[in-house]
């Protein structure tokens, strides 16, 4: 159990475009949906937190309006980056958080490699 | 603030040697910890994780963990490495007290096994 997943797994896009992933949550209801991005040999530097219905709150020197953030359900989110620039290219992780147990648990998709052209 | 340091930027072992990639801690309260495991390109596998109770953790793989409070350490130990243990390992962690809050990684350490 505990399944996310991610989709594209890959996508590549001219500078200037619009991107679009999502990630659901299979088996479970994920009450807050977090948002990574990793640079290649680097660790993951968390992008925002949201909860299902509400809006998302960002990390510092992450822009909201790049980096839009939709919860709309509990097993859907979608991260979409606007207006697409080549220092965007990074792996974009999302984890589902769940309580289990009586604790919270975070389960991770298999990311999203997006390059930008 | 919270952090976590894995000191290594990469470890060398060779196959069938004993393997340890350090992790140390910084957080208010009781933390959970947790190790995971990236392969190139690929997102990450939970390997395992501490919340309470026995200071010594198996995981996947063979994998275990030693959770110190007072050196504020929870390193990742390993018997008998193998090549296919190669890859980026991550420790993470999250105060105990703050449920539904994102974990916070280290910058991770590159294990490399070489037969």
């Amino acid at each position: 159990g505990a399944v996310v997943s991610q989709h594209p797994s890959r996508v590549i896009c001219k500078s200037g475009t619009s991107v679009k992933i999502e990630c659901r949550s299979l088996d479970f209801q994920a009450t807050t949906m977090f948002w990574y991005r990793q640079f290649p040999k680097q660790s993951l530097m968390l992008m925002a937190t949201s909860n299902e219905g509400s809006k998302a709150t960002y990390e510092q020197g992450v822009e909201k309006d790049k980096f839009l953030i939709n919860h709309a359900s509990l097993t859907l989110s979608t991260l979409t980056v606007t207006s697409a620039h080549p220092e965007d290219s990074s792996f974009y992780i999302c984890s589902g958080g769940a309580a289990r147990g009586g604790r919270h648990e975070q389960f991770f998709g298999p990311g999203t490699r997006l390059t930008v052209l | 603030a919270q952090s976590v340091a894995q000191p290594e930027d990469q470890v060398n072992v060779a196959e069938g040697n004993p393997l340890t990639v350090k992790c140390t801690y910084s957080v208010s309260g009781n933390p959970y910890l947790f190790w995971y495991v990236q392969y190139p390109n690929r997102g990450l596998q939970f390997l395992l994780k501490y919340i309470t109770g026995d200071n010594l953790v198996k995981g996947s793989y063979g994998f275990e963990a030693e959770f110190n409070k007072s050196q504020t350490s929870f390193h990742l130990k390993k018997p008998s490495a193998l090549v296919s243990d190669s890859a980026l390992y991550f420790c993470a962690v999250r105060p105990a007290n703050q449920a539904g809050t994102a974990l916070i990684f280290g910058k991770g350490t590159t294990l490399s096994v070489s037969s």
